[in-house]
């Protein structure tokens, strides 16, 4: 079955403690993408990947980190986590974008609570 | 500044009725505009898809139009359902970026 799977589904941490979430596509799609969704404020993006090896800042980076090393797995990395990162965190992936059939598949998401 | 502005607000409409949401932006060159439907706690999962020069798309019961010189987007359910009632996303791309940009999203209750 075609998905996006992440790890943990549930976080409740420390502020200050590192903590990985980890995102897997099993689509080949060159295209990954963090984002954040908070109350009022929607879905923002924090980081994407174009391919393997290429990542950009999204709107809301700061605090974050990525990597790619690997083209199924895009796993986001909190080396400081602060309350005000307590969120709803999902990992998406597309085919290629930038086309007319870009679609991007979430995953269930992630509830992390910074305390 | 740029913004993308869904009504906040919720939509309850009757069942049988069409309910129609409505994305506007300002300040963005979108090459496209999509739309995408989020339950509690679930992620979102794409519906429709419309470019630049496309007026107007349909899916079964969906429809979406694109008005670039307006800067809007309407999202149209016909013969809406109970099941119907989620919320609706809509997100751009904006030209020469390979970012997304949400909007805030439209809850939709249809009530039986």
């Amino acid at each position: 079955e075609a998905q996006v799977t992440q790890n943990p589904r549930y976080l409740i941490t420390v502020t200050g403690k590192k903590l990985t979430v980890t995102c897997s596509q099993n689509m080949n799609h060159e295209y990954m993408s963090w984002y954040r969704q908070d109350p009022g404020l929607g879905l923002r993006q924090i980081y994407y990947s174009m391919n393997v090896e290429v990542t950009d800042k999204g709107d809301v980076p700061e605090g974050y980190k990525v990597s790619r090393k690997e083209k199924r797995n895009f796993p986001l990395i909190l080396e400081s986590p602060s309350p005000n990162q307590t969120s709803l965190y999902f990992c998406a992936s597309s085919l290629i974008k930038g086309t007319s059939t870009d679609t991007q598949y979430f995953g269930p998401g992630t509830r992390l609570t910074v305390l | 500044s740029q913004k993308i502005e869904q009504n906040s607000e919720a939509l309850n409409i009757q069942e049988g009725k069409t309910a129609t949401l409505t994305c506007n932006y300002t300040n963005y060159s979108p090459a496209y505009l999509q739309w995408y439907r989020q339950d509690p706690g679930r992620g979102p999962v794409f519906l429709l898809l419309i470019r630049e020069n496309e007026k107007e798309k349909r899916k079964e019961r969906l429809k979406v139009t694109f008005d670039t010189t307006l800067k809007q987007s309407l999202f149209h359910i016909t013969a809406s359902q109970p099941a119907d009632s989620a919320t609706y996303l809509c997100a751009l791309a904006p030209l020469g970026t390979y970012k997304y940009i949400f909007g805030t999203g439209t809850r939709l209750k249809v009530l039986a």
